[in-house]
């Protein structure tokens, strides 16, 4: 069937340096993205979302990148801080589903920030 | 509280067993979500609640599940004749109506001995 699924699955990088964390989608027919950011012991905690009709989003320290021509999704962190240092899920909202959130999530991406 | 709550936290209960998990969502959010999480697993999807009713149930794995909404607030889910294979980590999320923005509770961790 068709699935999420990540590049990486850990990501270790230096406190103040940029994140990318990649993500392949194989559902062309997508229409909707979200990351998520999942503290150990806690559930997920939603960071940005995109539609398909978008290439880019910005928030608060993070970016999210649409390539819809390669069916791939990133997340860019800012000036990653210890506190960013979770794992990260890209999940996918299935066309014809009921609602926006009913998602298929990826394996997850784990990323370290050391000081 | 202003987050969902889930409770219990923590569950360990024997093979055959029934049990059941809470969950309480936001005030006023309409859609009510339950996924499962297993270990170094994104959650998967299991049932989505729009006030009272089932909008959609295709995530539940068999019919040992089931979930309720009666008032359209909290919902329990009911796991009857638990097997090994049933310990994760249920996790309920709520959100208002027409988004993706989930708001997850800390889940509730099962283990079937």
């Amino acid at each position: 069937g068709e699935s999420v699924g990540l590049h990486l699955p850990t990501l270790s990088v230096q406190e103040g340096d940029n994140s990318i964390i990649n993500c392949a989608y194989s559902n062309s027919a997508s229409d909707y993205f979200i990351w998520y950011k999942q503290e150990s012991g806690k559930g997920p905690q939603f960071i940005i979302d995109i539609r398909s009709n978008m290439d880019k989003r910005q928030g608060q320290r993070v970016t999210v990148l649409l390539n819809k021509t390669v069916k791939h999704l990133s997340l860019q962190i800012a000036a990653t801080q210890p506190g960013d240092s979770a794992v990260y899920f890209c999940a996918e909202n299935p066309p014809g589903g009921t609602s926006y959130g009913k998602l298929t999530f990826g394996q997850g991406t784990i990323l370290t920030v050391h000081p | 509280g202003a987050g969902v709550s889930q409770t219990p936290s923590n569950k360990v209960t024997e093979k055959g067993k029934y049990v059941e998990l809470r969950c309480d969502p936001i005030s006023g959010h309409t859609a009510l979500y339950w996924y499962r999480q297993s270990l170094g697993q994104g959650p998967e999807f299991l049932i989505y609640f729009q006030g009272t009713g089932a909008a959609d149930d295709s995530g539940l794995p068999n019919d040992r599940f089931f979930a309720v909404r009666p008032e359209g607030s909290v919902s329990t889910l009911k796991i009857q004749r638990t097997e090994r294979g049933d310990s994760a980590v249920y996790l309920c999320a709520s959100s208002r109506q027409g988004t993706g923005e989930l708001f997850f509770g800390e889940g509730s961790r099962l283990t079937v001995l």
